[in-house]
């Protein structure tokens, strides 16, 4: 069973504060993303990374897919209380576009 | 961009009912779309794939008979929770994959509140 571990599962910091959240399995993937979600909605596609080592950039959101493709980061700059929400990521199994969830984030920026 | 919409938004079921939940792809088909589950404080799990004009595919331990599940168009996912019990009780979300896009295009649902009394 693949698993997907995040780091820290909680984190309540300051407008202006920088952060950065890990996604960990033991396990390859052939896709990374990641998602904010909102209370009571679906999750918001933020970006997919697919490259062992690739990098992107969304504004003040940094994405890393490890060079082994097992693990991830999400780096935020200047958190702005907009950033608030659940961050999850998703590995994608073997090229199938099927896609199992990380435990969450539960990020609270306070103004 | 694309948009998927689930119906209904909530619903409150007596133990023993069964209910349906629709996803639909507005402005694009799909072949393919999952159904996950969600507790409350918790991540998703996906429950099955749901495969246009064939048999669902369940993960490990999501019973089929009890998770029905229906694709019979390229816009429109169907799941049945047949025999509600309160454990059922869960926020069921659905996600679908664009034709004509990569994997950037996959797009949620807006969620089911589930709750069976």
């Amino acid at each position: 069973t693949q698993l997907l571990e995040q780091s820290p599962q909680f984190l309540s910091i300051q407008e202006g504060e920088n952060l950065t959240v890990y996604c960990n399995s033991s396990s390859v993937f052939s896709s990374l993303q990641w998602y904010r979600q909102e209370p009571g909605e679906g999750p918001v596609l933020l970006v997919t990374v697919v490259t062992g080592g690739e990098v992107k950039k969304l504004k003040r959101l940094t994405f890393q897919f490890g060079d082994a493709r097992k693990d991830s980061s999400l780096h935020i700059t200047a958190a702005q209380p907009g950033d608030t929400g659940l961050y999850l990521c998703a590995g994608e199994n073997s090229g199938t576009y099927k896609y199992i969830f990380g435990t969450g984030t539960r990020l609270k920026v306070l103004a | 961009g694309a948009v998927v919409s689930q119906h209904p938004s909530w619903v409150i079921c007596k133990s023993g009912t069964s209910v349906k939940i629709e996803c639909r792809s507005l402005d694009f088909q799909a072949t393919t779309m999952f159904w996950y589950r969600q507790f409350p404080k918790q991540s998703l799990m996906l429950m099955a794939t749901s495969n246009e004009g064939s048999k669902a595919t369940y993960e490990q331990g999501v019973e089929k008979d009890k998770f029905l599940i229906n694709h019979a168009s390229l816009t429109l996912s169907t799941l049945t929770v047949t025999s509600a019990h309160p454990e059922d009780s869960s926020f069921y979300i659905c996600s679908a994959l664009p034709l004509s896009t990569g994997r950037d295009g996959y797009t949620f649902g807006s969620g089911t509140r589930l709750t069976v009394v």
